[in-house]
């Protein structure tokens, strides 16, 4: 069965930095194949994809959002992270990690976290 | 703005067929995946690839796929279907990209 939970601060001032750590289990990230996305909603709007990374470590980012991200992984701890800098109000949201897997002409998330509520605000 | 489109709301008598679609150019080289949200909930995967269904989901709903535009049907709905859906897909570069959700309402 794989699982995965989003940690990390649920209040952020403007302007930092925020950290969020997605830990899973059920499943490796050095198998071939497998990513880890992250995904963010901010109250009553729809979903957001913001950055994936592979198995291979290759990383993929929001090209509206590249230049404040980035996404790293521990394969020995199970554990995915991704930074988010220069934190703005707007960015207020419940921040999703999932499992992603692919096959020819497909993709998908599956499963989520419960997700985590940021919010910022000073 | 989202690469994939969805209508923002769509009803639903209780027992009939309901379609919910997305339509985006990249649907017509990728299939689309689909997320089931109710609130206060995270999102679960509901179809994915051709018309694939995750353990556990019922067979009363399907996805199918034509030209730009992937649909997912429910046959049937029932009360427990009232959700907000998202299809998701790839963008012209290859990235996730998610459609702006359709609000599904069961009368």
């Amino acid at each position: 069965q794989i699982t995965l939970k989003e940690s990390g601060p649920t209040l952020v001032k403007p302007t930092q930095t925020l950290t969020l750590t997605c830990t899973f289990s059920g499943f490796s990230l050095s198998t071939s194949g497998v990513g880890v996305g992250w995904i963010r909603q901010p109250p009553g709007k729809a979903l957001e994809w913001l950055a994936l990374i592979y198995w291979n470590d290759d990383k993929r980012y929001s090209p509206s959002l590249k230049s404040r991200l980035t996404i790293t992984k521990d394969t020995s701890k199970n554990q995915v992270v991704l930074t988010m800098t220069n934190m703005d109000p707007v960015d207020t949201a419940t921040y999703y990690c999932a499992h992603r897997r692919g096959a020819a002409r497909s993709d998908w998330f599956d499963p989520w976290g419960q997700g985590t509520l940021v919010t910022v605000s000073s | 703005s989202s690469e994939l489109t969805q209508d923002p709301a769509v009803s639903v008598a209780l027992g009939q067929t309901v379609r919910i679609t997305c339509q985006g150019d990249s649907l017509r080289s990728y299939y689309a995946s689909w997320y089931q949200q109710k609130p206060g909930q995270a999102p679960v995967l509901v179809i994915y690839g051709k018309n694939n269904r995750p353990s556990g989901i019922p067979d009363r709903f399907s996805g199918s796929s034509s030209g730009n535009t992937a649909s997912l049907t429910i046959t049937g709905a029932q009360a427990e279907d009232e959700a907000d859906y998202y299809c998701n897909s790839r963008d012209s570069s290859g990235n996730p990209v998610f459609g702006g959700g359709t609000k599904l309402t069961v009368l």
